[in-house]
This record gives C-alpha cells, sequence and structure tokens, in this order.
C-alpha cells in the first residue's frame, strides 16, 4: 500500500514566523510535490520534485521554498508566514511512469494568525 | 496558459446516475485523471486517460474526447457514499504535476 505521511497534521503559527511542513513516502517514487487547497482556488502547484537534491517550481511558488533531501523525504518551507499562507497542504508521489496518478498524504492544516 | 472548468454542484437519486462534466483547455497534453475527495481527507486516485473514448472501471466510467478538450466521470448505481467532490485534473507536461479543476460536489441523497 502506497504511503505519504505528513508532519505535522495541524499547526499554527504566527505572522513572519517560520514554518516547515514534511513529508515522507515509503513508495519507493520519484517524483514528489506540494500543492495547497483553499475553498475557491481548488488544489494548486507549490513546488515539486523529480529527483533529491533538486526542486522545481509550481505554479504558485512566491512565499514557499522546497527541499529534497532524498528520494523519501520532501519539505515545504515558509520563511515568513503570512496570514494569505492558511490553508491545508498536501504532499504527494507519484511514479515516473505515471505522473497522472498521485498519492497524496492526509494534508497539513496551517493556520496563520 | 491552462485551465480546468467543472461545475460546482451536482445532485443525484440513490440507485441512479451521475456525470460529473470537465473541459479543459492546455498548450499540451499528456493525460488526465479523476480523483475523489471527501470532506477532509485527501484526494484519492479513480481513473486515469489519455486516448479517446471510454473506459469503464466498473462502478465507474470515464470519457475523453481530446479534440473537444472534453472529459467527463460516469458513476452508475449510486449509493449515499458516493456523495462527495470529484476532482478533475490534466497534465500537460511529464514533470509538471497536474492541474485541478475545482472541483464537483455531487450529493446523493435516497
Amino acid at each position: 500500500e502506497a504511503a505519504v505521511t505528513q508532519s505535522p497534521r495541524s499547526k499554527v503559527a504566527v505572522t513572519g514566523g517560520k514554518v516547515t511542513l514534511s513529508c515522507h513516502q515509503t513508495n519507493n517514487h520519484d517524483y514528489m510535490y506540494w500543492y495547497r487547497q483553499d475553498t475557491g482556488h481548488g488544489l494548486r502547484l507549490i513546488h515539486y520534485s523529480y529527483v533529491a537534491d533538486s526542486t522545481e517550481k509550481g505554479d504558485i511558488p512566491d512565499g514557499y521554498k522546497a527541499s529534497r533531501p532524498s528520494q523519501e523525504n520532501f519539505s515545504l518551507i515558509l520563511e515568513l508566514a503570512s496570514l494569505s499562507q492558511t490553508a491545508v497542504y498536501f504532499c504527494a508521489s507519484s511514479d515516473r511512469t505515471n505522473t497522472g496518478q498521485l498519492y497524496f498524504g492526509e494534508g497539513s492544516k496551517l493556520t496563520v494568525l | 496558459g491552462q485551465g480546468v472548468e467543472q461545475p460546482d454542484n451536482l445532485m443525484s437519486v440513490e440507485g441512479t446516475f451521475a456525470r460529473v462534466n470537465c473541459t479543459y483547455s492546455t498548450s499540451g497534453f499528456n493525460g488526465l485523471s479523476w480523483y475523489q475527495q471527501r470532506e477532509g481527507h485527501a484526494p484519492v486516485f479513480l481513473s486515469y486517460v489519455v486516448l479517446d473514448g471510454l473506459k469503464d472501471s466498473g462502478h465507474f466510467s470515464t470519457f475523453l474526447s481530446r479534440s473537444n478538450g472534453y472529459s467527463y466521470l460516469l458513476l452508475t448505481e449510486l449509493q449515499i457514499k458516493d456523495s462527495a467532490s470529484y476532482l478533475c485534473a490534466v497534465r500537460d507536461n511529464y514533470a509538471q504535476g497536474l492541474t485541478f479543476g475545482l472541483g464537483t460536489r455531487v450529493s446523493v441523497f435516497p
């Protein structure tokens, strides 16, 4: 069974603070992604990675950094959290042969006050 | 640019069917996926299509027309537990992940 786990599952942060969301997958997948989901916007791609030690910008990368230190781990970093970054964040992985099938983690709910 | 459009809501009756439509515009096309998402949970993969035509997966089917930029997800013999949001997503580049629509909330009533 494919497994993508995220931590923390829920976090409250203060404006201007640093937030790190972590993702770990045991699928042996090459591709990993970070999406955010907001009411009215759906799922939007922030960053993705297709190999360890390399990350790529997605559709809405501003205000976010990503790190892929190993095939299994992919982190999303908010250096200076802002109110507009309140959202649910989903990590996902996919095999290189079928990037139409993403395996999602259960999500991390971030509230910035 | 690209976009994926879906209706916001769809209501249907238990035992009948529901068809969730999706239209898309992309600079390139490398497949279309459907996901189910229950409230408070992660999206779950249902189907992936890349060729025109109908793909039957038992409880549901997916149709694709690349020339029209159109797909639908057909849910048959609806059950109450099929009530969820259904997300359409398009892949236009092998490495850039999927572009999702806002989702269609399907409500199944007794």
